[in-house]
C-alpha cells in the first residue's frame, strides 16, 4: 500500500529553526509537495522537489532523497503566525496525489 | 498564481436537504478537478476525483449516489451532498491542476464548511 508518514505534532520556539520531517513509500514518484494549513483554511502550497537537493525560498526550505524515500521541511526564524498544520504529498506513478496525515506545529513565544 | 475560487465557505442545512458546493477555476483549464473531506483534526481524506465530460472516480466508502459529481465544463465541478444528516458535517474543499502541467501544484479553493442540523 501507499504510505506517508509525519510527526503528528512539534513544538518549537520562536525564532528557532524546526525541521518536519516526512517518509513515504508510494507505486512510482513523480514529485513531493509541502503545503502549509492553518486550522479552519485550505491549505497553501509552499514547495515542490523531485529531484534529489534542497529547495530553498526565503525562511522555508525544502529537502528530497528520493533513494531514501524522504524529504524534510526547514522553517528558519520561526514566527508565531507559523502555527499551522504542515503537509506532505506525493505524486504517484498516475500523478495521483498522496496525503501524509500533517503536522501540527506549536509555536512558543 | 492560479486561483480556485469555492462557494460557499460555510452552509447550515436541516437534515434531509441537499447542498451544492461549487468549485472554479478562475484562471486556467483544469481537466481534472478533487474533492476532499477533512475531519476536525484530521487529514485531508480524497472523496473523488472528478473528470470534465465523464463520470467522477469515487474513492472506496464514499456513496456515489449521496455525494453527487458534476464536472461540465472545464472549469466548474459541483458537488452535491444529497439528504444531508450531521454526520455528513464536515469541510468539504475542491482542488485543482492546470490541465496543461501533470507536475505542477494543486491549488485549493476555500473550502466549504458544512453543518447540517
Amino acid at each position: 500500500g501507499q504510505n506517508i508518514d509525519q510527526p503528528t505534532e512539534m513544538t518549537a520556539t520562536e525564532g528557532a529553526i524546526v525541521q518536519i520531517n516526512c517518509t513515504y513509500q508510494t507505486s512510482g514518484f513523480n514529485g513531493l509537495f509541502w503545503y502549509q494549513q492553518h486550522a479552519g483554511e485550505a491549505p497553501t502550497f509552499l514547495s515542490y522537489n523531485v529531484l534529489d537537493g534542497l529547495e530553498e525560498k526565503g525562511r522555508f526550505s525544502s529537502f528530497l532523497s528520493r533513494s531514501k524515500g524522504y524529504s524534510y521541511l526547514l522553517l528558519k526564524e520561526l514566527q508565531m503566525k507559523d502555527s499551522a498544520s504542515y503537509l506532505c504529498a506525493v505524486t504517484d506513478s498516475n500523478y495521483q496525489l498522496i496525503w501524509g496525515a500533517g503536522t501540527k506545529l506549536i509555536i512558543k513565544p | 498564481g492560479a486561483v480556485v475560487s469555492q462557494h460557499p465557505s460555510w452552509v447550515i442545512c436541516k437534515s434531509g436537504t441537499s447542498v451544492k458546493i461549487e468549485c472554479r477555476s478562475l484562471d486556467f483549464q483544469a481537466t481534472t478537478m478533487f474533492w476532499y473531506r477533512q475531519f476536525p483534526k484530521q487529514s485531508l481524506m480524497l472523496m473523488a476525483t472528478s473528470n470534465e465530460g465523464s463520470k467522477a472516480t469515487y474513492e472506496q466508502g464514499v456513496e456515489k449516489d449521496k455525494f453527487l459529481i458534476n464536472h461540465a465544463s472545464l472549469t466548474l465541478s459541483t458537488l452535491t451532498v444529497t439528504s444531508a444528516h450531521p454526520e455528513d458535517s464536515s469541510f468539504y474543499i475542491c482542488s485543482a491542476r492546470d490541465s496543461g502541467g501533470r507536475e505542477t501544484e494543486a491549488f485549493f479553493g476555500q473550502g466549504t464548511r458544512l453543518t447540517v442540523v
